[in-house]
């Protein structure tokens, strides 16, 4: 059974920084995108980021344009664990951020969601 | 404003078939498969469609997907009340590379 497990949220100050981290177990780690998808509380889905590591050991990424710059997208493929360091969270960033598996190989679903993880940006 | 259109909500009464619309352009959904998901109250989506029309094992044949042109639809027969949830479309946006969902469309089984 595929499981992720988020951890890492919490309040923070604007301006602040945290890393979410997200234990990944049930399938090959290694062999899919993983993605951060986050969801403002009352409002819709936001695509974060996502990465790969291909066989050359060359890390793709890709974020959204609200937090590139801020956020990156890290994960480690021995300890099957997902990373998201946010950096000058704005309280705009308040959401659950969810950790989210790609299933599909030349087309992008998300086919696993985690149960999701609070963060709060509030002075 | 999401780069997918959905209709914010639709209803139907138990038993009835209702249908939701997303609607995008030629760099998203016209040129990408779409993606379903269903958010219960109070839990994380979960895959609905994929691949336009493909179901996940899991998923009664209730729920279908199609997919003509620039725009998608979800259908949904013999709806039950615990079909009540926010239904989204997702695809690849190709022209910013990154993965876009519509607003969301709240059903209720009245």
């Amino acid at each position: 059974e595929v499981q992720l497990v988020e951890s890492g949220g919490g309040l923070v100050q604007p301006g602040g920084s945290l890393r979410l981290s997200c234990e990944a177990s049930g399938f090959t780690f290694r062999s899919y995108w993983m993605h951060w998808v986050r969801q403002r509380p009352g409002k819709g889905l936001m695509w974060v980021s996502r990465i790969y590591i291909d066989g050359a050991k060359t890390t793709h990424t890709t974020y959204a344009d609200s937090v590139k710059g801020r956020f990156t997208i890290s994960r480690d493929n021995a300890r099957d664990t997902l990373y998201l360091q946010m950096n000058r969270l704005a309280v705009e960033d308040t959401a659950v951020y969810y950790c989210v598996r790609d299933g599909g190989s030349t087309e992008t679903f998300l086919d696993n969601w985690g149960q999701g993880i609070l963060v709060t940006v509030s002075s | 404003q999401s780069v997918l259109t959905q209709p914010p909500s639709v209803s139907a009464a138990p038993g009835q078939k209702v249908t939701i619309s997303c609607s995008g352009g030629s760099s998203n959904i016209g040129g990408n498969s779409v993606s379903w998901y269903q958010q219960l109250p109070g839990t994380a989506p979960k895959l609905l469609i994929y691949d336009n029309d493909q179901r996940p094992s899991e998923i009664p044949d209730r729920f279908s997907g199609s997919k003509s042109g620039t725009s998608a639809t979800l259908g949904i027969t013999g709806l039950q009340t615990g079909d009540e949830a926010d239904y989204y479309c997702g695809t690849w946006e190709s022209s910013l590379s990154a993965v876009v969902f519509g607003g969301g469309t709240k059903l209720t089984v009245l």
